[in-house]
């Protein structure tokens, strides 16, 4: 069956250092993957799209990587803030334009 | 501008009653989609309509889930009768036409609980 991994343990890192949140998959060939930010008693919220013929793609302090052969999607946060805190949500789109939701990682940054 | 909106926020009822709940979209979003969270799962989609059209609704859990967007506007999320297992949050999220812009607006989330 379809499954999408992510941590579910917390990670704990100081301000300032880069966060590393992986994203792992499996029986699936998603067209696009997204990365979503959620804050507690909110949406999730949309920060980035990366294609599958695309390897990687940054947006300010956030880099997402995309290896299909690896089956794995890894978003960084460089020089991280408290303000950073929160859940973030792998999400598979197969073409559809209907993500498919992983249970999400725990970010806390320590100041 | 405003964002996505839902009514209530939280919901208690017991089981066999009947729920219903509200999602106004972004403005000029023609599309507009039905999430679930269950306690401890991932969030999970329920259903996609194209104004007021279901495109998809593959993701209904059973027949004790109704949803309408009359006009094209707002949409309604009804449960009835309520039971144990729908207890979670309910996203209601919007976007554009996806092949220009590919990115959904969600909501705060309704968060019900059947007693």
């Amino acid at each position: 069956s379809q499954k999408i991994e992510q941590n579910s343990e917390a990670l704990n890192i100081q301000e300032g250092k880069t966060a590393t949140l992986t994203c792992n998959y499996t029986n699936y060939s998603p067209a696009y993957l997204q990365w979503y930010r959620q804050d507690p008693g909110r949406g999730p919220v949309f920060l980035l799209l990366i294609r599958e013929n695309e390897k990687e793609k940054r947006k300010e302090r956030l880099k997402v990587t995309f290896d299909t052969t690896l089956k794995q999607s890894l978003f960084h946060i460089t020089a991280s803030q408290p303000a950073d805190s929160a859940t973030y949500l792998c999400a598979l789109d197969r073409g559809s334009y209907i993500p498919t939701f992983g249970r999400g990682t725990s970010l806390i940054v320590h100041p | 501008e405003a964002g996505v909106t839902q009514f209530p926020s939280h919901s208690v009822i017991e089981k066999g009653q009947t729920v219903t709940l509200r999602c106004d979209p972004i403005s000029g979003h023609d599309n507009l989609y039905w999430y679930r969270r269950v306690m401890g799962k991932e969030i999970k989609f329920l259903l996609h309509f194209v104004k007021e059209s279901k495109q998809d609704e593959s993701g209904m859990p059973n027949n004790r889930f109704l949803a309408e967007r009359t006009g094209g506007t707002y949409s309604t999320l009804k449960v009835q009768p309520a039971e144990l297992e729908d207890s979670g949050v309910y996203f209601c999220a919007s976007s554009q036409d996806p092949l220009v812009v590919n990115e959904q607006f969600f909501g705060p989330g309704t968060r019900l609980t059947v007693l």
